[in-house]
């Protein structure tokens, strides 16, 4: 089966500038997430969808980032404007359900660096 | 709030030599994930651990469950050059919250 696709893989924008990440999680699979890993740490959840709804956006810094997941398949995540110390990896997962016991698939990531 | 700690954060090991990595998280769960990470690649997943007293085996790794303790280990056994990468362990019934990783460098 086809994996998380992710795109672009590499963006580099000036503060304050805006920025999209697209993603199109494993076919059938109604959890999406979105992660921010940061060079040398572990990845943060920001946000996670079920279908096309939000279950949790509790860490999702809801000044300057949004997310949507129209139609419950793919998904965008915006960053407006964007600072410096949001350069960092931005990783989607998807899932069958929410904690499914086949785990999660990650896609392989957008680095953007903010400069 | 869901807290994931591993220890050690950075680990060298010689080849052929034993080594366990350990993930404590700070409340209940029945979930628990072991993931590796090479440098520039996405997460790989390795172990998916369902229930309490789970262990779980792919060729060098050995993975366990205790949440009774909160506690997941990730045995190295024998060491070999390409288990270099960094591993991740990460917790969470209807989400995953991640630890801040281990480190792997195995030199021969």
């Amino acid at each position: 089966e086809a994996g998380v696709a992710q795109s672009p893989r590499y963006k580099i924008i000036e503060k304050r500038q805006s920025v999209a990440f697209w993603c199109n999680p494993i076919s059938g699979h109604a959890t999406l997430y979105w992660y921010q890993q940061i060079l040398g740490q572990g990845p943060k959840l920001l946000i996670q969808f079920q279908n096309n709804g939000v279950v949790d956006d509790s860490q999702l810094p809801k000044d300057r980032f949004s997310a949507e997941r129209l139609k419950g398949v793919d998904s965008t995540l915006k960053i407006q404007p964007a600072k410096l110390e949001d350069s960092a990896v931005y990783l989607c997962a998807s899932s069958l359900s929410p904690g499914h016991t086949y785990g999660y698939t990650f896609g392989s990531g957008t680095r953007l660096t903010v400069v | 709030e869901l807290k994931v700690e591993q220890n050690p954060l950075f680990l060298s090991m010689q080849e052929g030599k034993n080594y366990t990595i350990y993930c404590n998280y700070s409340t209940t769960s029945d979930r628990l994930y072991w993931y590796r990470q090479d440098p520039g690649k996405s997460l790989e997943s390795l172990f998916v651990l369902l229930s309490n007293g789970a262990v779980k085996q792919e060729g060098r790794l050995m993975a366990s469950l205790d949440t009774k303790a909160r506690l997941s280990t990730l045995h190295i056994t024998a060491a070999v050059h390409d288990l270099s990468a960094t591993y991740f362990c990460a917790v969470g019934n209807n989400d995953m919250r991640f630890g801040a990783g281990t480190r792997l460098t195995v030199k021969p």
